[in-house]
């Protein structure tokens, strides 16, 4: 069965300061990986997605993730911060033998302070 | 063009009513999901639909929960005999066609606060 640990809960960030979402994931397959966001009062966001091949994937918006298989990671960083970035961000997993379906971690609210 | 949309967006229940949540997807996607999101959590998966076709509802707690889409497009989520337990954010999403590796859209979810 799929797993997703988001570590931190709360990660409080200066602004202009760099950040690191941590996730870690459980799957016995090969999977496809995803972090969506969410802003105050909003839905769910896909921010980015790892499906195969470059190992580091990109968002418009300056987020970046590495997927490291050997340590079953997806980490989230942006190397500078913007007041508008705070919002929490959710690390999900879903993989051919679960279905279609996605697998969500717990969660890390990303608070960026002036 | 319209995002998923669902309705109502706030529900206040006594324990013991029968609620339905509704989810208009974005309209030609063939994956409808439904997720429960508790307070402070991740959303877990309930029930997937390709199609009309109601393909996994493992994830449905109880036999209290039941959720159909008739007609390929919108869909309904209802709760019978609503518990305090049950109090959480619904949230319907829907992808363009069917895989793992399709990205799903998010409406802005169904509050449900069971009295």
């Amino acid at each position: 069965a799929q797993s997703v640990t988001q570590l931190d809960s709360q990660v409080p960030v200066f602004e202009e300061a760099p950040v690191e979402l941590r996730c870690n994931y459980s799957s016995s397959v090969s999977v496809y990986l995803f972090w969506y966001v969410q802003y105050p009062n909003q839905g769910l966001q896909l921010l980015l997605k790892y499906l195969s091949g470059s190992t580091l994937v990109e968002s418009i918006n300056g987020f970046e993730a590495e997927f490291n298989k050997s340590q079953t990671s997806f980490h989230l960083r942006k190397p500078s911060v913007h007041i508008s970035d705070t919002a929490e961000y959710f690390c999900a997993v879903s993989d051919r033998a679960a279905g279609n379906k996605l697998t969500f971690g717990g969660g890390t609210r990303v608070l960026v302070k002036p | 063009g319209a995002g998923v949309s669902q309705s109502p967006r706030y529900k206040v229940a006594k324990r013991g009513q029968d609620v339905a949540l509704r989810c208009d997807p974005i309209s030609g996607h063939v994956s409808l999901f439904w997720y429960q999101q508790a307070l402070g959590q991740g959303p877990e998966f309930l029930t997937y639909f390709q199609n009309e076709a109601q393909l996994d509802k493992s994830g449905l707690p109880s036999d209290r929960f039941f959720a159909e889409r008739p007609e390929g497009s919108v869909s309904t989520l209802k709760i019978q005999r609503t518990q305090q337990e049950d109090s959480a954010v619904y949230l319907c999403a829907s992808s363009t066609l069917t895989g793992p590796q399709e990205t799903q859209y998010f409406g802005p979810g169904t509050r449900l606060l069971v009295l």
